[in-house]
């Protein structure tokens, strides 16, 4: 049980484009989930949380406008990733926490290369 | 099935004490993965273990991996409260285009 799945799991775009990460809990309900981007010497690093029916909260210094996050169902988070650059590039890996507990499950993550 | 299974998911000490954190995995992979979670954090990335008899330390932290086995374990030594945090492991997949399985993590709750 609890598991967490993404798609796709890699994905290649031009730069200018929008590229959509889905996240979704396969076998239970996610009142909350994470979005978090991967950086050298492969920390995780947090950049918004997600509830269920409400706006996201952005990290500090995470641009919302460029890192669009939709949690429309207990069960499915997205991230867009809008007017993709180079520097965008990376791993992004999301995690969901069943209803009324604080415990998280990751994702396996999507690697995007923008070009 | 592909599983990466922590024990303990909870864990409370004293301070001083030693314990360890189990990592269990069941496929084969190129390296696993330690990190630390406070809450609402970020995960701090603690060990990456790429070989079969790797053993990394890093303060009262002691991280090693048995791929025969597929075992890694995460070794507290004399807690201080500080290290109170949630751990997870996870490995990454041979030929699995850079994706990580993740295990559920070990909250860690060390006491004065």
């Amino acid at each position: 049980g609890a598991v967490v799945s993404q798609h796709p799991s890699r994905v290649i775009c031009k730069s200018g484009t929008s590229v959509k990460i889905e996240c979704r809990s396969l076998d239970f309900q996610a009142t909350t989930m994470f979005w978090y981007r991967q950086f050298p010497k492969k920390s995780l690093m947090l950049m918004a949380t997600s509830n269920e029916g409400s706006k996201a909260t952005y990290e500090q210094g995470v641009e919302k406008d460029k890192f669009l996050i939709n949690h429309a169902s207990l069960t499915l988070s997205t991230l867009t990733v809008t007017s993709a650059h180079p520097e965008d590039s990376s791993f992004y890996i999301c995690s969901a926490s069943p209803v009324l507990t604080d415990t998280q499950y990751f994702g396996p993550g999507t690697r995007l290369t923008v070009l | 099935e592909l599983k990466v299974e922590q024990n303990p998911l909870f864990l409370s000490m004293q301070e001083g004490k030693n314990y360890t954190i189990y990592c269990n995995y069941s496929t084969t992979s190129d390296r696993l993965y330690w990190y630390r979670q406070d809450p609402g954090k970020s995960l701090e990335s603690l060990f990456v273990l790429l070989s079969n008899g790797a053993v990394k330390q890093e303060g009262r932290l002691m991280a090693s991996l048995d791929t025969k086995a597929r075992l890694s374990t995460l070794h507290i030594t004399a807690a201080v409260h500080d290290l109170s945090a949630t751990y997870f492991c996870a490995v990454d997949i041979e030929d699995s285009n850079y994706q990580l399985i993740w295990g559920a993590g070990t909250k860690l709750i060390i006491k004065p």
